[in-house]
């Protein structure tokens, strides 16, 4: 089992531009969720998914859009990247009892 | 709103030295309390977790954590730290039937060999 796998690793953009990150879990969770880490401020949720058709925001929703793919897929869509979201992005997968967590997504954006 | 609060930014143990990592909470009912350990450019991995019940709590790697009701503590303890333990450990809140984890700002371990 691979868990929670996350694309890409690392991404640059520039101002304005637009991205989506993937991720996808192989342990058949039916809620996922992603975060963002910046330093000194812990994790911070941005969009759930409760179950396969649903999503619902978190505490910084703002400039982010997801989609619940299908059961196994969660993406993460910056419309017009801003600096102010260079960050570190984590998807997980779980119930709030037990979150797995994906490697993370270390983005840029000049 | 809940909130968690770890006070300690960075702490530096020698290794065999005990370790205890604070944690206080905010939440108006009873809380779900977790701490999870992030090693450096990896993502996060449950350590322990308390729902209900003994206050003392065991998880992995020898840790554990004890739940203090009437300080709205849950610190996090080990005996004797290995230098494999240095990381960053994050203490968080959830309520009963929600999705939401509040993560506190982290605490960074160094151990010293």
């Amino acid at each position: 089992n691979a868990g929670v796998t996350q694309t890409p690793k690392f991404q640059v953009l520039k101002t304005g531009q637009s991205m989506t990150l993937q991720c996808a879990q192989d342990m058949n969770h039916n809620s996922m969720y992603w975060y963002r880490q910046d330093p000194g401020m812990g994790l911070r949720l941005i969009y759930y998914s409760a179950s396969e058709g649903t999503t619902d925001k978190g505490e910084v929703p703002n400039g982010y859009n997801v989609s619940r793919l299908n059961k196994r897929e969660f993406s993460l869509r910056l419309e017009s990247a801003a600096p102010s979201q260079t960050s570190v992005y984590f998807c997980a997968s779980g119930t709030v009892g037990e979150q797995y967590f994906g490697p993370g997504t270390r983005l840029t954006v000049t | 709103a809940q909130s968690v609060t770890q006070p300690d930014i960075h702490i530096t143990v020698s290794e065999g030295a005990s370790l205890e990592l604070r944690c206080n909470y905010s939440y108006g009912a009873t809380p779900y309390l977790f701490w999870y350990v992030q090693s450096p450019g990896q993502g996060l991995q449950l350590l322990l977790k308390y729902f209900s019940g003994d206050t003392l709590v065991q998880g992995i790697k020898g840790f554990e954590a004890e739940f203090k009701r009437s300080q709205s503590s849950f610190n996090l303890r080990k005996p004797s730290v290995h230098w494999s333990d240095a990381a960053e450990y994050f203490c968080a809140v959830a309520g009963a039937g929600s999705y939401q984890l509040t993560f506190g700002k982290g605490t960074k371990l160094s151990v010293i060999p």
